[in-house]
């Protein structure tokens, strides 16, 4: 079965400590991405990689770090400088980051700051 | 820059009644268009996009839109309501190889 996968689902985690959501994808798809969710505020882009070990900022990359080593593999670590972190976090890959491009999501990890 | 906006937070339908969810765009260029649904605590998904080949897109669970450059719109409608049609609906452009979503539109379906 291809698609995207995301873990955990459900994600604690005390003031202070940096945490990684995981994400992964066997479609063979270049471009990945990760969005944040807010209620009422649709998905923001945090960061976005178009090719292996290259990535750029999206439009709220403050207090977040990605890495992307592997074509499958675009893991996002979520910083003690982020100020507001509770949120439901959402992967996504496309095939090439075209403007056409579909871009396919995983199940989203909900992360909570205790 | 490109931008969508979404008319209504929430929408409430009867079943068996029309759908019609309401998506402006802003943009200097030719917008490529989407729209996806969200079910409660999961992922996005493609319902149709809107790539300049036809004006009329129709998209997976009887869903489709029309893109009306006069407008500036990419209206989603279907023509009658299903329980299962609950749910969050987002429009967005892409711009320049990003997407840009609106606010989502949180539809209740009643019997």
């Amino acid at each position: 079965d291809g698609g995207i996968t995301q873990s955990p689902k459900y994600l604690f985690r005390k003031e202070g400590q940096n945490v990684t959501l995981s994400c992964e994808q066997n479609l063979n798809h270049d471009a990945m991405y990760w969005y944040r969710q807010d209620p009422g505020q649709g998905l923001r882009l945090i960061y976005y990689s178009q090719i292996v070990n290259d990535f750029q900022k999206g439009d709220i990359a403050e207090g977040y770090s990605v890495s992307r080593e592997k074509k499958e593999s675009f893991p996002l670590t979520v910083t003690s400088a982020q100020k507001n972190p509770t949120a439901f976090y959402l992967c996504a890959s496309s095939i090439d980051g075209g403007n056409t491009d579909t871009q396919y999501f995983g199940p989203g990890t909900r992360l909570t700051v205790l | 820059a490109q931008s969508v906006t979404q008319l209504g937070s929430h929408v409430s339908v009867s079943e068996g009644a029309l759908v019609l969810l309401r998506c402006n765009y802003s943009s200097s260029v030719p917008p490529y268009l989407f729209w996806y649904v969200q079910y409660p605590n999961q992922g996005l998904q493609l319902l149709l996009k809107y790539t300049s080949a036809a004006t009329l897109v129709k998209g997976i669970n009887g869903f489709e839109a029309e893109f009306k450059k006069s407008e500036t719109s990419f209206h989603l409608t279907k023509p009658s309501a299903h329980m299962s049609d609950a749910a969050e609906y987002f429009c967005a452009v892409n711009a320049g190889g990003k997407l840009q979503f609106g606010a989502g539109t949180q539809v209740v379906v009643t019997p």
